[in-house]
């Protein structure tokens, strides 16, 4: 079946430093990879759409500058959140769908701003 | 605007005591509503898929039904391994992006 392999599968960094999240399809090409933000005992927030070789499509008050989304091939996607800040600690969750498999989701990062 | 709304938020079962989940939505158009389980700090993990009012689908002691308004997912005889969180999404008309209900917490005891 269809794998998404997400890292790092948790992460602390200093607040005002940045984070890169990966997401790699192995064993198909995503054209499309979905973003999503989860806080505790809270629904999935879908953040932004990504479409390889395209820019991300943001979700309404989502920061584009804050949360940089690059899909540069069809077998990953990264989302690197700039200038992290506590309130940015969340569980992170990417998404990539195809019409033989449907929707594949990632293991997560957990990333914790100090 | 599309919601999907999950009852109950929290659910406590003894093995082997069936029960159901609800979830409630509006959508313009359904193309889809979707079953996942969620294990804490993972990512959900598929179940089911419903396409139109009136499909069922079953997988062990799981069955999804879903209506016009709401789909229900019937546990039978649960077992401790299936405590985890149960999440709804529904697939709109317009665009890909599944819109998540906040989920339904289920504790399965000996």
């Amino acid at each position: 079946g269809a794998v998404v392999s997400q890292h790092p599968s948790w992460v602390i960094c200093k607040s005002g430093t940045s984070v890169k999240i990966e997401c790699r399809s192995l064993d198909f090409q995503a054209t499309t990879m979905f973003w999503y933000r989860q806080f505790p005992k809270q629904s999935l927030m879908l953040m932004a759409t990504s479409n390889e070789g395209s820019k991300a499509t943001y979700e309404q008050g989502v920061e584009k500058d804050k949360f940089l989304i690059n899909h540069a091939s069809l077998t990953l996607s990264t989302l690197t959140v700039t200038s992290a800040h506590p309130e940015d600690s969340s569980f992170y969750i990417c998404s990539a769908r195809t019409v033989s498999h449907g929707y594949t989701f990632g293991s997560g990062t957990r990333l914790t701003v100090v | 605007e599309d919601q999907v709304t999950q009852s109950p938020e929290a659910l406590r079962l003894q093995e082997g005591e069936s029960s159901s989940l609800n979830c409630s939505y509006t959508v313009s158009g359904l193309r889809g509503l979707f079953w996942y389980r969620q294990d804490p700090g993972k990512g959900p993990e598929f179940l089911f898929t419903l396409y139109s009012a009136g499909e069922e689908k079953e997988k062990e002691r799981l069955k999804a039904t879903l209506t016009k308004k709401e789909s229900f997912l019937h546990i039978t005889a649960p077992k401790p391994e299936d405590s985890a969180t149960y999440l709804c999404a529904v697939q709109p008309r317009e665009g890909y992006a599944l819109n998540f209900g906040k989920g339904t917490s289920l504790l399965v005891t000996p």
